[in-house]
């Protein structure tokens, strides 16, 4: 069965440090790869997306994502965190003809001031 | 004015009531979806639907029904609540498969 992994459930950082969150996922195909983020008590937004062409792609609030075929992977990052980063990743794939989106478990991420 | 929206926004009820959530979208996508949230378990999907007349279970449709009364309302119901059904309820639509979806603020759910 198709699913999603995200390695890190609980990330704990300070102001300006880097952020790499992990996603892996398992099918072969074709694939669109999303990452959305959650507000504390705000509904899921989207962050970035991949579809197709360039494997880097650039989201909102200087969000950034690598997908890397041959590791199953769309790895989201950020060079330097803020508080207001604060708030719950998941990351989520739509395989090949699957008419539904296959969702991480969500990893929590608190940036202390 | 939000494209998906979800009412009530909170709703605390009783063990054994009838319960509908509300989702209506102004985005006019064909695709609708309800999920629930639970801490550390993420997002499950309950019900989607294509369209007025494509209505599909999810991972964990049972205690729930759903009706898509027209392209833009999807409603949810616990026909007979309990307390496990306590969670956080998302809408959200699409508008097509592997596409973008886009989702209502939630419903906050207890049942006592």
């Amino acid at each position: 069965a198709q699913s999603v992994s995200q390695h890190n459930h609980h990330v704990i950082l300070s102001e300006a440090a880097s952020l790499e969150l992990g996603c892996n996922y398992s099918y072969g195909g074709t694939v669109n790869l999303f990452w959305y983020v959650q507000y504390p008590g705000q509904h899921l937004q989207l962050l970035l997306k991949y579809f197709s062409g360039d494997p880097l792609v650039k989201g909102i609030k200087g969000f950034e994502a690598e997908f890397i075929k041959s590791k199953f992977s769309f790895n989201l990052r950020k060079p330097s965190v803020q508080w207001s980063d604060t708030a719950e990743y998941f990351c989520a794939v739509n395989a090949g003809n699957n008419r539904k989106l296959i969702w991480g478990l969500g990893t929590s991420l608190a940036v202390n001031p | 004015d939000a494209d998906v929206t979800q009412t009530p926004r909170n709703r605390i009820t009783k063990t054994g009531k009838r319960i509908m959530l509300e989702c209506s979208q102004t985005k006019g996508h064909d695709r609708m979806y309800w999920y629930r949230q639970d801490p550390g378990l993420g997002l499950r999907l309950i019900y989607y639907s294509f369209d007025v007349k494509d209505i599909n279970k999810g991972e964990i449709s049972d205690g729930y029904s759903v009706s898509r009364q027209a392209q833009a309302k999807f409603s949810l119901s616990l026909e007979s609540a309990i307390p496990n059904q306590t969670a956080l309820y998302f809408c959200a639509t699409s508008a097509y498969s592997g596409g973008i979806q886009y989702f209502g603020a939630g419903t906050r759910l207890s049942v006592l």
